[in-house]
């Protein structure tokens, strides 16, 4: 079974651009989750979607938004980057959302100048 | 806001000695998870808890969920090289167990 899988795995943009990170789950799972990981703040969740819908929000402003597609896909979009949104972006799927297991994908390096 | 902590941040190992390290929080948790993360990679599940006093194995790693559920402890016996990376413990609280609560991570060196 493959893993999960995240494109593109390195970003680089300017500040004000405008970026989007997909993520294709583990064949069968259904909700997908967004984690930002930065050395001084570890991962910090995102969002979570399930069946197409956002489930969970974390502390984040509204320039980071994110949708799932009917074959469990997820894409995440972050508008008018600033330089503190250089991180590690990673996506983690699981069957179903509560109590279950997470698995991550490699992750998206995005760098911000 | 419900936080985790983890003991020790960073430790510098021998080659073959066995490494312990836990993970604490004031919550109630009924889920607990260990991950490894490979520099530029994502976390890799290494093992999932969910009931306390749950002692489970995983190769040479064993961890375990406290009997009061706010703690866990990971052990790894005979430490190679390929040990190194970051461990984060993580987990579902009583209160919040739709959101996956992620530690600081515990960063393992180990010397040949």
């Amino acid at each position: 079974k493959a893993g999960v899988t995240q494109t593109p795995r390195y970003l680089i943009k300017t500040r004000g651009q405008q970026v989007t990170l997909s993520c294709s789950p583990i064949s069968g799972h259904r909700s997908v989750s967004w984690y930002q990981q930065t050395p001084g703040q570890g991962l910090q969740f995102l969002f979570e979607y399930f069946s197409e819908t956002q489930r969970n929000k974390g502390n984040f402003p509204g320039r980071f938004s994110g949708r799932q597609f009917s074959n469990s896909r997820s894409e995440m979009n972050v508008s008018t980057l600033e330089l503190g949104d250089s991180a590690l972006y990673l996506c983690a799927s699981s069957l179903e959302p509560v109590n279950n297991e997470q698995f991550f994908g490699p992750g998206t390096r995005l760098t911000v100048l | 806001g419900q936080q985790l902590n983890q003991s020790p941040q960073s430790m510098f190992i021998q080659e073959g000695e066995d490494v312990s390290m836990n993970c604490t929080s004031s919550s109630i948790f009924n889920t607990w998870l260990w991950y490894k993360q490979d520099p530029g990679e994502g976390p890799v599940l290494l093992i999932a808890l969910y009931k306390a006093g749950e002692l489970t194995s995983n190769g040479r790693l064993t961890a375990q969920f406290g009997i009061t559920r706010k703690d866990s402890f990971l052990n790894i016996s005979a430490s190679i090289p390929s040990d190194v990376g970051i461990y984060f413990c993580a987990g579902r609280t009583k209160t919040s167990y739709d959101k996956v609560i992620f530690g600081p991570g515990t960063s393992l060196s180990v010397i040949p």
